[in-house]
C-alpha cells in the first residue's frame, strides 16, 4: 500500500519551455504532498507544500511564478516548471501523506529534469 | 527550529557485517521519527518509524529505537548484504510543523 506514482521520469527539453510533473498517490487520498528538489549527492530540499483545493506555500527562496504547484484532487498534484533553464535541470519528487504530520510521507520515484 | 544531524562521510562495509548509522535530532514538541532509503536513480522509500519514545521500529532487517533521552534515533542491522547499498535519510516531523526535517544521508556501500 501507500504507492506514489510519478510521472515523467527523465524528460530533457530545450531551454525556455515549460515541463509538467504529474504526482499521483495510487491506493490512498492524500491530505498533503510536497515536492522536493534534490540535487547530487545532497539532501532533499522542500520546495513546497500543497493541501488539495487550496493555494501552495512555498518555501523562502522558491519562486512561485516559476514553479507552479496544482493540487485540484486528494490523488494528484502536479509541478510545472515555466520557462525552464539550464539552472532548473535537477531531480524533482513529490511525496504524499495522508492525514497529519505524526504520518509518514510516500515518496515517488522521481523526475530527472534536464534542460539544454 | 527541528533539525536532524546524521554521522558525517559514507559508510563501506563487508556484507555480512554490522550495519549502525547515528542519528541524532533537536526538536521543540515530540516529533515522529523515520529511516528513509534512496536507491540510486530512486525516490525515497520508508523504512522504518517510530512515533514516540522506546517504539521500536523495524523493517526488512533494520532496527530504530527512539531514545528520547539521548534524542537519538540510530538504524542498526545485524548482517548487511550488497542489495543494501543506497542512501539512508533520518528524518524527523513534529506534530506542530508540517514538514519533514532530514538529516544529510549516508551512502552505505556494501562490498561482496
Amino acid at each position: 500500500g501507500a504507492v506514489v506514482s510519478q510521472h515523467p521520469s527523465w524528460v530533457i527539453c530545450k531551454s525556455g519551455t515549460s515541463v509538467k510533473i504529474e504526482c499521483r498517490s495510487l491506493d490512498f487520498q492524500a491530505t498533503t504532498m510536497f515536492w522536493y528538489r534534490q540535487f547530487p549527492k545532497q539532501s532533499l530540499m522542500l520546495m513546497a507544500t500543497s493541501n488539495e483545493g487550496s493555494k501552495a506555500t512555498y518555501e523562502q527562496g522558491v519562486e512561485k511564478d516559476k514553479f507552479l504547484i496544482n493540487h485540484a484532487s486528494l490523488t494528484l498534484s502536479t509541478l510545472t516548471v515555466t520557462s525552464a533553464h539550464p539552472e532548473d535541470s535537477s531531480f524533482y519528487i513529490c511525496s504524499a501523506r495522508q492525514g497529519t504530520s505524526n504520518q509518514p510521507q510516500h515518496f515517488g520515484d522521481g523526475t530527472r529534469l534536464s534542460i539544454l | 527550529g527541528d533539525s536532524v544531524t546524521q554521522m558525517e562521510g559514507p559508510v563501506t562495509l563487508s556484507e555480512e557485517a554490522c550495519l549502525t548509522i547515528n542519528c541524532t535530532y533537536t526538536a521543540t514538541g515530540y516529533p515522529s521519527l523515520f529511516w528513509y532509503v534512496q536507491y540510486p536513480g530512486e525516490g525515497l522509500q520508508l523504512l522504518l518509524k517510530a512515533t514516540k519514545a522506546d517504539d521500536k521500529g523495524s523493517n526488512k532487517g533494520f532496527e530504530a529505537t527512539y531514545r528520547k533521552e539521548t534524542t537519538s534515533f540510530h538504524l542498526e542491522k545485524g548482517s548487511v548484504q550488497v542489495s543494501d547499498s543506497a542512501v539512508y535519510f533520518c528524518a524527523l516531523s513534529d506534530n506542530g510543523n508540517n514538514r519533514l526535517a532530514f538529516g544529510k544521508g549516508n551512502q552505505v556501500v556494501v562490498i561482496p
